[in-house]
Parts: C-alpha cells; sequence; structure tokens
C-alpha cells in the first residue's frame, strides 16, 4: 500500500503567519491527492480536492500543491479557527490511505 | 443537502460482530459511491471500505476479510459488519460520501471492544 508521511507532526504558529504541511508519498500519485481538517471533537471536513482544488466555501487562504510524490497544503494568514490536524489522503491505489496528521496550534 | 448519520451498538464483546448502519438523507444511496473510515482514539484515520449500487466494491486488505459492506437501497442506507472484533478494532467509525474525496461525513461513532 502506498505510504504517506506528514512532516511535521506538530507545528505551533502564531496567528497571520504562514502555515506549510508538506505529504510525501511512498510512490507517485500523480493528482489524487486531498486534504482534510479536523478538529477536536468533529468529523473531517474536506479543504482540498486533487491537489490544488478548493473545495465548496473553504477560505482562500487554504491551499493545496505538489506532483508526483510531494505535496503541500498552505494556509496562508492563520487564524484562530485554524487550530486543527490536517490530514492527506491518496486515492491512486488501493487500499486508500491517509497521512498520520499534523496537529496545528495557535501560538 | 446530503447529510450522513451512523448508528449501531457503543459496546462489542471481542471476538463478536460490529454492525453499523449509515443512513443517507438528501439524496439517494444509488447516487454515489459510500465509504467507512475508522479512528482509533487519538490516532489517525484509516478506510475501511466503499460501495458502489452497481456491485462495485473495495476492501482494506489490513482487515483480513473480516470486512462486509453492503447498501439497503429501499431504506437509503448502507451498512458495514466487522467479524470477529479485537480491542484494536476500538475507534470512532465515520460514513462518507464519494469514492476519491469524501464530503461529507457523518459525525462519527464511538464503538468499544470489551468485555
Amino acid at each position: 500500500e502506498i505510504v504517506l508521511t506528514q512532516s511535521p507532526d506538530f507545528q505551533s504558529v502564531a496567528p497571520r503567519e504562514k502555515v506549510t504541511i508538506t505529504c510525501r508519498a511512498s510512490q507517485s500519485i500523480g493528482s489524487n491527492l486531498h486534504w482534510y481538517q479536523q478538529k477536536p471533537d468533529q468529523s473531517p471536513k474536506l479543504l482540498i480536492t486533487f491537489v490544488s482544488q478548493s473545495f465548496s466555501g473553504v477560505p482562500s487562504r487554504f491551499s493545496g500543491s505538489g506532483s508526483g510524490i510531494d505535496y503541500t497544503l498552505t494556509i496562508n494568514g492563520l487564524e484562530a479557527e485554524d487550530a486543527a490536524t490536517y490530514y492527506c489522503h491518496q486515492t491512486s491505489s488501493l487500499p486508500w490511505t491517509f497521512g498520520q496528521g499534523t496537529k496545528v496550534e495557535i501560538k | 443537502q446530503v447529510q450522513l448519520q451512523e448508528s449501531g451498538p457503543g459496546l462489542v464483546k471481542p471476538s463478536e460482530t460490529l454492525s453499523l448502519t449509515c443512513t443517507v438523507s438528501g439524496g439517494s444511496v444509488s447516487a454515489y459511491y459510500l465509504t467507512w473510515i475508522r479512528q482509533p482514539p487519538g490516532k489517525g484515520l484509516e478506510w475501511i471500505a466503499h460501495i458502489y449500487y452497481t456491485g462495485i466494491i473495495n476492501y482494506n486488505p489490513s482487515l483480513k476479510g473480516r470486512a462486509a459492506i453492503s447498501l439497503d437501497t429501499s431504506k437509503n442506507h448502507f451498512s458495514l459488519r466487522l467479524s470477529f472484533v479485537t480491542d484494536a478494532d476500538t475507534a470512532v467509525y465515520y460514513c462518507a460520501r464519494g469514492r476519491d474525496w469524501l464530503d461529507p461525513w457523518g459525525q462519527g461513532t464511538l464503538v468499544t471492544v470489551s468485555s
């Protein structure tokens, strides 16, 4: 199965700063990479589909990029409501897999 | 809009079968791929299986054949059965719409495996 490795595992960032989360796949996954946000005691919410397509209603400060095996989720101008764990998810090869998560704390 | 809601027992004994149902409202179960995902307490997400009304079903091999997903179009819901459970199956179980990207998700239901 394809392993997704996120870095860092944890990040403490001040409001209005930029957040960058990377997701590296164990093999090429093309554009089949999606991002979710999960706040404590909530179900995950879809942010980005197919590497860079922002899902409906997602604030414009969230963006995605990447190709091959390396992908990035960027939050431009962190807000307090963005405190959450972020997961990447590949749908290139079954079984679908998720990264281990990156927890973002507001400093 | 489409909403999903999981239901089922919150406690299952070891070696028994876990059974969960996901009721879909605001849309037909015949219109989408439907997926089960789980999350052990304090841990990450694991994709379990998905189903499409045409009969397409895929499972995560990590479950070693213990999982069974099914669809009931008359009740507009889909189900998950996981047999021979152990404490490693203790998790919040989510249902979600989609094959690739998943949205929306249900609120999740905690299933604890314990005697």
